[in-house]
């Protein structure tokens, strides 16, 4: 499968725990985007990386948020403390410029 | 900052009929307007995507109507079957430059059902 790929696919944690999630976009593609869709919404901008360069960042990305590229390949987004408002799914995205492929997401729930 | 509205939010149709899903937007700053397709448990997947300097797009079932002077597009599936029951987006980028980096901004999304 050469799509972008997610992990893991659900998550389920208590509040204040750290979890961490993994990207991988489709070989290449040297932008990357993380969105978050809560139930019934549409994805809403998180953060933007061209190559390893993390270029935007949206208010939605509280000081408990963090994310990486290494190297301009996969990329992680790590939320610390986490909240029950936190729950929601998180999704990636790979662009070689233009057209957006998202992969699977990664549930999480935060009980 | 709700800068896509979409409508309905539910849509029912029969199996032949055709479904058509609204959209408007507000920053006349956006340049290209896809379409996304989500099924439970997986990601968006670009359906078809117009441009503001065209009127319509067809791909197969599914056509854009676009009205650049009302900030309004529409998508239009002929022919609905009971497969393209899913949550459908649209969503507008400004992809020419400047600092939005290509970011999409959605609309609600608009569940339709398509019963046989």
């Amino acid at each position: 499968d050469t799509g972008v790929s997610q992990d893991p696919r659900h998550k389920i944690t208590k509040r204040g725990q750290n979890v961490t999630f993994r990207c991988d976009p489709i070989s290449e593609h040297n932008r990357l985007y993380w969105y978050r869709q809560t139930l019934g919404q549409g994805p809403e901008f998180l953060t933007y990386f061209q190559n390893e360069a993390q270029l935007e960042k949206s208010r939605l990305l509280s000081d408990r948020f963090s994310a990486e590229r290494p190297k301009g390949s996969f990329s992680t987004l790590e939320i610390q403390r986490t909240e029950q408002g936190d729950s929601a799914m998180y999704l990636c995205a790979s662009s070689p410029g233009g057209k957006q492929f998202f992969g699977p997401g990664t549930r999480l729930t935060v009980l | 900052q709700q800068q896509v509205k979409q409508s309905p939010q539910s849509l029912i149709v029969q199996k032949g009929g055709i479904s058509i899903i609204n959209c408007a937007y507000e920053n006349t700053a956006f340049d290209y307007f896809p379409w996304y397709q989500q099924f439970p448990g997986k990601g968006p997947a670009l359906l078809i995507a117009i441009r503001p300097d065209v009127s319509e797009k067809k791909e197969g079932r599914f056509t854009i109507s676009f009205n650049k002077s009302a900030k309004q597009f529409s998508l239009h599936i002929m022919d609905s079957q009971p497969g393209d029951s899913a949550t459908y987006f649209c969503a507008a980028v400004f992809i020419a430059g400047g600092t939005s980096y290509g970011k999409l901004t959605f609309g609600q999304g608009t569940i339709l059902t398509v019963h046989p």
